[in-house]
């Protein structure tokens, strides 16, 4: 049972350049979400998608955009990188939105905007 | 999401010392969570809480749900090389399924 993978786990881009970050889980869970993770700041909220067909923003979405492709699959795009978007990236997902859902986390995305 | 108080940042401590964290907020959360993240790994998940007053070990760790729903905090008994990491707390309000987090406090045990 592999949870939440996500994909690339390293990344390099030159300020401009586009890409996306793949999320999947395997756990048949309803909620997604994507979070920013940099030194002394904790997780902040991008994007999240409450369940297949719905996506909101969260705390920082400015620069981002997301695509719930599926139950399973939920991406994030940087359409032109900025060196202030350097930082790790997780992928979340929980179950449902009722208490107790706690949230698993992917291994990270390093991304570096050069 | 509303950013927590955590502290403290970080802590240097000694292989078998005890050791606590904490977490505060200005608003009232009806769960709390307890994050640990392991070098270039996600965080994963060690205690959550419920309802007020509640106290839940895991292990070594005890955590405890404050009375007035604004904290809470993280015990670690017997410190050991392996509980170095970064420890987050994290809290969702009633009305709201999405977490908050701490900026977390990193551990460090020395040998």
């Amino acid at each position: 049972n592999a949870g939440v993978t996500q994909t690339p786990k390293f990344q390099v881009l030159k300020t401009g350049q586009s890409m996306t970050l793949q999320c999947a889980q395997d756990m048949n869970h309803n909620s997604m979400y994507w979070y920013r993770q940099d030194p002394g700041m904790g997780l902040r909220l991008i994007y999240y998608s409450a369940s297949e067909g719905t996506t909101d923003k969260g705390e920082v979405p400015n620069g981002y955009n997301v695509s719930r492709l599926n139950k399973r699959e939920f991406s994030l795009r940087l359409e032109s990188a900025a060196p202030s978007q350097t930082s790790v990236y997780f992928c979340a997902s929980t179950p449902n939105r009722r208490q107790g859902s706690e949230a698993f986390f992917g291994q990270g995305t390093r991304l570096t905007v050069v | 999401g509303q950013q927590l108080n955590q502290s403290p940042q970080s802590m240097f401590i000694q292989e078998g010392e005890d050791v606590s964290m904490n977490c505060t907020s200005s608003s009232i959360f009806n769960t709390w969570l307890w994050y640990k993240q392991d070098p270039g790994e996600g965080p994963v998940l060690l205690i959550a809480l419920y309802k007020a007053g509640e106290l839940t070990s895991n292990g070594r760790l005890t955590a405890q749900f404050g009375i007035t729903r604004k904290d809470s905090f993280l015990n670690i008994s017997a410190s050991i090389p392996s509980d170095v990491g970064i420890y987050f707390c994290a809290g969702r309000r009633s009305n709201d399924y999405k977490l908050s987090f701490g900026a977390g406090t990193t551990v460090t045990v020395r040998a």
